[in-house]
């Protein structure tokens, strides 16, 4: 079965460092998702991708994070400097088209910043 | 007004019972409904989408109410394995985007 791959599971860091996420999705789908989600609360979409381009990153706080697909096929999710807040869980979906069909899920980066 | 509302719960049932739930939704455009399982500090899985028409996935019935704005889900003779967190996902045309709500925990009890 086809799954998005997602690395790492855990990160720790620092805050003030740098950290990075990274997302394969299920060969063929166009459309991947970021999310963000705080234990206790629902997903939050932070950035969306068409292929290669944003369709949505109104959400995303660009002073500090960044993402990029620059193929249309992975992505990186990037945070720096990292802030105490930014502790939660990072997942990463993907849909074969945009919105309106079901999205599949990685495992997630569990992001702790001590 | 939020676009995805949830009861959050928790509801907690004995085993063999029967819960339902609804979800809210403030877009009357949208066109698409699905409803996410998610275990203890995991990743949300596809349940089951949730048609015009109403659908059924072996022991779950998802229901769609366009005039009201809600959809629902309903769980028969629940097991111990159904404890978890329902997510109600649905998409946001003008956006193109899917909002999930915040979830209704379920916990069953032997």
């Amino acid at each position: 079965e086809a799954e998005v791959a997602q690395s790492p599971r855990y990160k720790i860091t620092e805050k003030s460092q740098a950290v990075a996420f990274w997302c394969d999705p299920i060969s063929g789908h166009a459309t991947l998702y970021w999310y963000r989600q705080i234990l206790g609360q629902g997903p939050e979409l932070l950035v969306q991708f068409q292929d290669e381009s944003v369709v949505d990153d109104s959400q995303l706080p660009k002073d500090r994070f960044s993402a990029e697909r620059l193929k249309g096929v992975d992505s990186t999710l990037k945070i720096q400097p990292a802030e105490l807040g930014d502790s939660a869980m990072y997942l990463c979906a993907s849909s074969f088209a945009r919105s309106n069909t079901e999205a599949f899920f990685g495992q997630g980066t569990r992001l702790t910043v001590v | 007004r939020k676009e995805v509302e949830q009861d959050p719960g928790p509801f907690n049932v004995p085993e063999g019972a029967t819960v339902a739930f609804n979800c809210t939704y403030s877009n009357s455009a949208s066109q698409s409904f699905f409803w996410y399982r998610q275990d203890c500090r995991k990743e949300p899985k596809l349940l089951m989408s949730v048609y015009s028409s109403g659908n059924e996935d072996g022991r779950f019935t998802a229901q769609l109410n366009r005039a009201s704005q809600y959809i629902s889900l309903l769980i028969r003779d629940s097991k111990l394995s159904d404890s978890a967190t329902y997510l109600c996902v649905v998409n946001i045309p003008d956006d193109y985007k899917l909002s999930f709500g915040a979830g209704t925990t379920v916990t069953v009890r032997a």
